[in-house]
Parts: C-alpha cells; sequence; structure tokens
C-alpha cells in the first residue's frame, strides 16, 4: 500500500515550456488536491476533485489545469511555465463524503523550479 | 472567510523544553482542527486533530485542545526532542475534509 505517490520529484523548466505532475493513489478514496507551497504562505489549494468526473477550482487555479483520469490518477499541468510558478507541489487524497473520519493523505511533493 | 493564523517562526528550542505553538481560527460554523506535520523533505502528515470543541487530541506527546470561546488550538508537548524538529501546520475543516484551509505554517528547530 504506497498511499499517496507523486512523479517526479523535482523538475527544473525554462520559462514557456509545459509539463504534466502525476499523482496516483490506492487507497480507493474519491477525492483528490493539488496544493503548491511557498514559504512564509502555507499550502493553498491549485485545483481539487471531489469524485472521479468532476474538477474545480481552488484559491489559486490560474496557469495550470488538471484532469482526474480515473479514480486512482489526477495530473496536473502547466502549459506554459512562468518563474512565479516556482514552488514545491503536493498532491493530496480524501476518502470523501460519508468517511468516519475527515482526514487528508499526501504525497510526498514535486520541488519545481522555473528559470 | 475561514481563516487560519498561527504563530510565526521559526521556533528554537533546546531538548526537554516545553512547546506551545499557538493557533487560532476564524469560521462561520463548526470546523474540525487539525495539526499536520512537515518532517525535511516529506509530504504532510497528521498529527492530531479535534472535531467539536473541548475535544482533546493527542498524538506522539504533543496535544491540543479546541477552545470554541476563545476560538483556538494550541499546539503543546511537555519535553521535546530533537526528532521533533519539522514544521507544524495548523488546518482547519468544515463539514468533511473536502477543503482544507491551512495557517502558514511554524518551523521548529531543537537544539541538543
Amino acid at each position: 500500500n504506497a498511499g499517496v505517490t507523486q512523479t517526479p520529484k523535482f523538475q527544473v523548466l525554462k520559462t514557456g515550456q509545459s509539463m504534466t505532475l502525476q499523482c496516483a493513489q490506492d487507497m480507493n478514496h474519491n477525492s483528490m488536491y493539488w496544493y503548491r507551497q511557498d514559504p512564509g504562505m502555507g499550502l493553498r489549494l491549485i485545483y481539487y476533485s471531489a469524485s472521479e468526473g468532476t474538477t474545480d477550482k481552488g484559491e489559486v487555479p490560474n496557469g495550470y489545469n488538471v484532469s482526474r483520469l480515473n479514480k486512482r490518477e489526477f495530473s496536473l499541468r502547466l502549459e506554459s511555465a512562468a518563474p512565479s510558478q516556482t514552488s514545491v507541489y503536493f498532491c493530496a487524497s480524501f476518502r470523501g463524503q460519508g468517511a468516519s473520519y475527515n482526514e487528508q493523505f499526501f504525497g510526498p511533493g514535486t520541488r519545481l523550479t522555473v528559470l | 472567510g475561514n481563516s487560519v493564523t498561527q504563530m510565526e517562526g521559526p521556533v528554537t528550542l533546546s531538548e526537554e523544553a516545553f512547546l506551545t505553538i499557538n493557533c487560532t481560527y476564524t469560521a462561520t460554523g463548526y470546523p474540525s482542527l487539525f495539526w499536520y506535520v512537515q518532517y525535511p523533505g516529506e509530504g504532510l502528515q497528521l498529527l492530531l486533530k479535534a472535531t467539536k470543541a473541548d475535544d482533546k487530541g493527542s498524538n506522539k506527546g504533543f496535544e491540543a485542545t479546541y477552545r470554541k470561546e476563545t476560538t483556538s488550538f494550541h499546539l503543546e508537548k511537555g519535553s521535546v526532542q530533537v526528532s521533533d524538529s519539522a514544521v507544524y501546520f495548523c488546518a482547519l475543516s468544515e463539514g468533511s475534509a473536502s477543503k482544507i484551509i491551512f495557517g502558514s505554517g511554524t518551523r521548529l528547530s531543537i537544539r541538543p
């Protein structure tokens, strides 16, 4: 049981390049999330998917797109990377409505640098 | 809107010292409250939680009590260890954990 996995762990891009961050969970959770973590700002929600087939914007969605490929996988795409997107990106999952406890489980993160 | 405010760091203590990290919240309803911990190079892990007023969450020697009257959820530990060095995040969610709001994090460093 790997929990939440993310690839890659590190990535360096040049301004204008595109890339996709991958996330998968093996806990049969319904909901999945993408956050970015910047110094002194905690975690900010980029996009989330409450259930398979649905996605919604979070606090800071501009410059990003997401795909909920199936129940296990939730990817984050940067179409044209900008230096302001330099950050650490975390994926998380949650069992969903009706769960007996309300905890999100986090992946190990992807450290992205945009030059 | 809902928000979480926690004390700014970094906090540096000597081993076996008493720890308090303050956290206050603003919410329209009756949120659940959490403390998450992030060890160097890792993702966040749930440390403890409380789902209603006067509940006390505890784990690994850490404790926090849900105080509705002061809208607070301060994290405490009686005797810290070097292995407690990490970043601690206070957080809240309303209804379910479908959306969690995090504080800015407090970096804790423990000197041997």
